[in-house]
């Protein structure tokens, strides 16, 4: 199995500019997570969906991100316009069940860069 | 409540030494306690988990403790090597999202 794939592997933007990172999740996994990672604040989660649903969006930072997962194999995830407070590094997760008892396998990260 | 509160920040260990990271947690309602290692440009990935009907779990040189009454539990590698430098983060079940420790960045001294 090819793991979880992102794209692109790096992304450097102007500020007002829109800005959507992809992720395939692995074949047979019902959960996918969208995380952002920074120095400051960690790991926080942004949005998790199971079986394409949108569970809970409560760590979406505000209205200019959004995502979506149009079917089991791809989820985006947009920022629009991008600011660059938004710079950080997206990973993208999924997992075989609903609850985060199970394993979560991590993408090798998109790493935003808005300037 | 729903923090996990994850120390050291960072960690330097010699290479042969025993490395230590702690965590601590609020929530009585968590059951399940995973450890994830994260090298540099790459995603975490899952180092070893454990539920807290046991007080110990061991892989190879990795073995959580837990503490169940402290609600505690850490991470021990033992016999460290330069290989283990990465960064370690500690998460606890929340249902249906992990809730994160701040992570812990090991550095192992040849």
């Amino acid at each position: 199995d090819a793991g979880v794939i992102q794209s692109p592997r790096h992304e450097v933007t102007e500020m007002g500019q829109e800005v959507t990172l992809r992720c395939k999740p692995i074949s047979g996994h019902n959960s996918l997570f969208w995380y952002r990672q920074t120095m400051m604040r960690g790991l926080e989660l942004l949005i998790y969906f199971n079986n394409n649903v949108p569970i809970d969006d409560s760590g979406m930072p505000e209205d200019r991100f959004s995502a979506k997962m149009p079917n089991a194999s791809f989820s985006t995830l947009k920022i629009q316009p991008s600011e660059p407070r938004d710079s950080a590094v997206y990973f993208c997760a999924s997992s075989l069940g609903v609850f985060s008892s199970y394993e979560q396998y991590f993408g090798p990260g998109t790493r935003l860069t808005v300037t | 409540q729903q923090q996990v509160k994850q120390s050291p920040q960072s960690l330097i260990v010699q290479k042969g030494g025993i490395s230590i990271i702690n965590c601590a947690y609020e929530n009585t309602a968590f059951d399940y306690f995973p450890w994830y290692q994260q090298f540099p440009g790459k995603g975490p990935a899952l180092l070893i988990a454990i539920r807290p009907d046991v007080s110990e779990k061991k892989e190879g040189r990795f073995t959580i403790s837990f503490n169940k009454s402290a609600k505690q539990f850490s991470l021990h590698i033992m016999d460290s090597q330069p290989g283990d430098s990465a960064t370690y983060f500690c998460a606890a079940n929340g249902n249906y999202q992990l809730i994160w420790g701040a992570g812990t960045k090991l550095i192992i001294k040849p």
